[in-house]
């Protein structure tokens, strides 16, 4: 169980697009989901928290206008990267926490990679 | 503050044990976690300590936490060719939501 799920895996576009990155609990219901974007051998770095319902809370350097979170339901969230640029290109993980008995824990998504030409 | 240290690499021979460590600043954490990543992959949760404990052991995977150095190491037995991967500790702090605070991360090369 505690499974979470991205896609696409990867993605290249070009740059000026927008790309959206779906992140899915396949089995339990998240209340909270997690954004963070990982640069090469380099840490994970939170950029946004989403509730269920309500809007993102974003971390402090992260632009809400430029990574667009919506949470719309207790399974999906979806990060939308706007007016994408080369210096966004990066490894984008999801993670969900179901607020049960497990509230300690996070469950990752195995990530998506994004190229931004 | 928020940091959360880890030296870069880690080399060791099959079968030998492995010791990551791991040291943060803030002493209000309620829970620290041991993840793994291996390449092109998410992280998996591999164990978790409350902070009110010094010790924890699963299978070949034994955590030690000393608050008063806030130190935290994870310590694999037996280690094999396949436990290598990057190894990221990482703390939750009280009264910080549920946000987590990701250590930088040891890659561990297990050589035959």
């Amino acid at each position: 169980g505690a499974v979470v799920s991205q896609h696409p895996s990867w993605v290249i576009c070009k740059s000026g697009t927008s790309v959206k990155i779906e992140c899915r609990s396949l089995d339990f219901q998240a209340t909270t989901m997690f954004w963070y974007r990982q640069f090469p051998k380099q840490s994970l770095m939170l950029m946004a928290t989403s509730n269920e319902g309500s809007k993102a809370t974003y971390e402090q350097g992260v632009e809400k206008d430029k990574f667009l979170i919506n949470h719309a339901s207790l399974t999906l969230s979806t990060l939308t990267v706007t007016s994408a640029h080369p210096e966004d290109s990066s490894f984008y993980i999801c993670s969900a926490r179901d607020g049960g008995e497990r509230e300690y824990e996070q469950f990752f998504g195995p990530g998506t990679r994004l190229t931004v030409l | 503050g928020e940091d959360v240290e880890q030296s870069l690499f880690l080399s060791v021979r099959e079968g030998d044990s492995s010791v990551i460590n791991c040291t943060y600043t803030d002493s209000s954490s309620t829970y620290l976690y041991w993840y793994k990543q291996e390449p092109g992959a998410g992280l998996q949760l591999l164990t978790y300590i409350f902070s009110n404990m010094d010790m924890k052991q699963d299978q070949r995977l034994t955590v030690l936490l000393n608050k008063k150095d806030k130190h935290l190491s994870l310590r694999i037995a037996d280690t094999q060719t396949g436990d290598s991967a990057i190894y990221f500790c990482a703390e939750k702090l009280t009264g910080g939501g549920n946000k987590l605070t990701f250590g930088t991360g040891t890659q561990l090369k297990v050589e035959l």
